[in-house]
Order: C-alpha cells, then sequence, then structure tokens
C-alpha cells in the first residue's frame, strides 16, 4: 500500500500558484519524498525529491514539514500545460539498501483559465 | 530524439497469444523497470533490473517475464495473453546513484481480446 495519502482532485486558477497536499505520517528517518506528475496518460515525468529540507528547481518547490509527516508541492505559476496527474511517493527500503517506488492514485490537478 | 522509448506504443492481440514488448534507453543507465497502471490502480511494478544480470520480481509478476539483452534493452513477454492484462505498460530507467529518480517511456496500451 501506498504510504501517503493526497486529496483525489484539485483546482487551479491560471497564473496562481499550485499547492498540492501530501500527508506521509508514518516516513521513516531515511526515506525520500518523490514528487512525479502524469499528463494524458503520457510517461510519469519526475519533478523534484526531497529528504528533510525545502528544495526547489525550474518545475517547482517542494515544502516539507519539519516532522517530515507532510509536504506540499508549489507550483509557483500554474499553466494550462501542468493540469495533469500529481504524485507524491515516498519509496520503500527493501533486501538492504535498495529502494522502490510505491505508487498511489495521486491528485488530479485541473489548472482553468 | 527520446530517451526511453518503447515499441509498440499500441497493440491488440487475443487470448493465449505471445506477446512481446520492448525498451530501449539512450540514458546509459543501469536499472530498468517495468510498470503497468490500470484504471484506479495507480502504478504498480512488474519487473525490474539492476543490471544486465540482475532480475527481479516485482509486485506482479505472474504472467509475465522479461529479458534484459543488453545495458540498453529491457524486454516484457506476456507468455500466454488473457484479457485482464489489458492496461498500459511503463518502461522506465534509472541512474545507480539515484533509485528512486525514474524516467519513463511514453507507454505502449495493450489490449487482449
Amino acid at each position: 500500500d501506498a504510504k501517503t495519502t493526497q486529496p483525489t482532485s484539485m483546482d487551479c486558477a491560471e497564473g496562481r500558484a499550485a499547492n498540492l497536499p501530501c500527508n506521509h505520517s508514518t516516513i521513516s528517518g531515511n526515506e525520500y519524498v518523490y514528487w512525479y506528475r502524469q499528463i494524458h496518460s503520457q510517461g510519469p515525468q519526475y519533478i523534484i525529491h526531497g529528504l528533510k529540507n525545502n528544495e526547489t528547481n525550474e518545475m517547482a518547490s517542494l515544502i516539507i514539514t519539519e516532522d517530515r509527516k507532510s509536504s506540499t508541492l508549489i507550483l509557483p505559476h500554474a499553466t494550462l500545460r501542468d493540469t495533469a496527474v500529481y504524485y507524491c511517493i515516498v519509496s520503500v527500503t527493501y533486501a538492504g539498501n535498495n529502494r522502490k517506488l510505491i505508487w498511489g492514485l495521486g491528485t488530479s490537478l485541473a489548472v482553468n483559465p | 530524439d527520446a530517451d526511453v522509448t518503447q515499441t509498440p506504443r499500441n497493440r491488440i492481440t487475443k487470448t493465449g497469444k505471445r506477446i512481446m514488448l520492448e525498451c530501449s534507453q539512450t540514458k546509459g543507465h543501469d536499472r530498468m523497470y517495468w510498470y503497468r497502471q490500470d484504471p484506479g490502480l495507480g502504478l504498480r511494478l512488474i519487473y525490474y533490473s539492476f543490471d544486465v544480470k540482475d532480475i527481479n520480481k516485482g509486485e506482479i509478476s505472474d504472467g509475465y517475464s522479461v529479458s534484459r539483452q543488453a545495458q540498453a534493452k529491457f524486454s516484457l513477454s506476456l507468455e500466454s495473453a488473457i484479457p485482464n492484462q489489458t492496461a498500459l505498460y511503463f518502461c522506465a530507467t534509472s541512474d545507480r546513484g539515484a533509485g528512486e529518480t525514474q524516467y519513463f517511456g511514453p507507454g505502449t496500451r495493450l489490449l487482449v481480446l
């Protein structure tokens, strides 16, 4: 089972910031939070990941709470092309140091004109 | 050119037929993965390979087999296709040092009649 919970769907106005929440209350100390998105049945696309500190790249920002039990993905200026399903994933450790992704159902973000 | 390619992109087959889905990558990554995606179930891992001599079962490997012909090629076979294998199939790759940052192909849409 996925270790994360996300809202099923969200709306955002074009040009505004989109803030996508994720709860991961059972995350372990060495597990990362990953965000991917999938646009209309295309292959999922990596967005960003983090462990403890907030992270920013050219696509988005990731804000992780101090207790690491939740995080927020921020798309600073959403465009219509950001309409997609966004997946928040906590990797699962197995067989020593190996990790794998357990995918949930994600949040369907609709960016409206 | 795309870094991760999948062939065919669409396939219709009949119950009992053997089919092969192929994946090639030019990213130079050691690790390759096969997922399937069904409506309402998210992505599920079928098989993964950490290098040419390493093949591992994922969470839903029954009815599937794989072959890692080279670092760049990873094929998925359905020995005797059945209708509940109708799904969207994705290949992904990752680098050895960043296992959860995966890069996905465009997907193969398979329909088993």
